[in-house]
């Protein structure tokens, strides 16, 4: 079975200090990792994937095949990234998404 | 260019009563995915259409719910008869054929208030 888990509920930072969401899978075949992003009173919108392996928005997240991890990281926090996180699990001939509970990064100026 | 529409944005029923939800994917987007938030838990899968054709309903709760996309536009979802444990928010998400498997886009959610 396909399980993500995202450990921590809420996670508050100051302006400028590092960020990392925390994000474990479970899946024994080859995954496809992706962070959502959901801004207070806007809809749930795709904020990067590991097979892009690019920086949105500052943010980066690397696919771990040993840990099963993929963390969100972003050196310096701002506070217009205050949102709710979703890491999500993708999985080869199943286009559904299996969503972690989310975290909530509130940055405080 | 639209984004995933969905109506209502909100539904407070009793419990026993029929509600249906609507989703008006993204033009063009031949995958149309229903998701439910309940308070409290994670977003999960419901089902997966590609054009009228259900392609995945295996995360439906229950034969209370009834998911249709007739014509392979506009989807709905029905619940009947509501129970309290369906309260939750309501997503529906689209994408394309092609390209990116994974590149979904949200609609806004319905909030379903069963009381």
């Amino acid at each position: 079975a396909q399980r993500v888990t995202q450990p921590e509920k809420l996670l508050s930072v100051f302006k400028g200090a590092p960020v990392e969401l925390k994000c474990n899978y479970s899946y024994s075949g080859s995954p496809e990792l992706f962070w959502y992003v959901q801004y207070s009173r806007q809809r749930l919108q795709l904020l990067l994937r590991h097979i892009s392996r690019e920086s949105i928005k500052g943010f980066t997240a690397d696919l771990n095949k040993g840990e099963t991890s993929f963390h969100l990281k972003k050196p310096f926090a701002q506070e217009e990234d205050s949102a709710m996180y979703y890491c999500a699990l993708g999985s080869m001939g199943r286009r559904a998404l299996t969503f972690g509970s989310g975290t909530r990064l509130q940055v405080q100026p | 260019e639209a984004g995933v529409t969905q109506f209502p944005s909100h539904s407070v029923i009793e419990k026993g009563q029929t509600v249906t939800l609507r989703c008006d994917p993204i033009s063009g987007h031949d995958n149309l995915y229903w998701y439910r938030r309940v308070m409290g838990k994670e977003i999960k899968f419901l089902l997966h259409f590609v054009k009228e054709s259900k392609q995945d309903e295996s995360g439906m709760p229950n034969n209370r719910f009834l998911a249709e996309r007739t014509g392979g536009t506009y989807s709905t979802l029905k619940v009947q008869p509501a129970e309290l444990e369906d309260s939750g928010v309501y997503f529906c998400a689209s994408s394309q054929a092609s390209g990116s498997s994974y590149e979904q886009y949200f609609g806004p959610g319905t909030r379903l208030t069963v009381t």
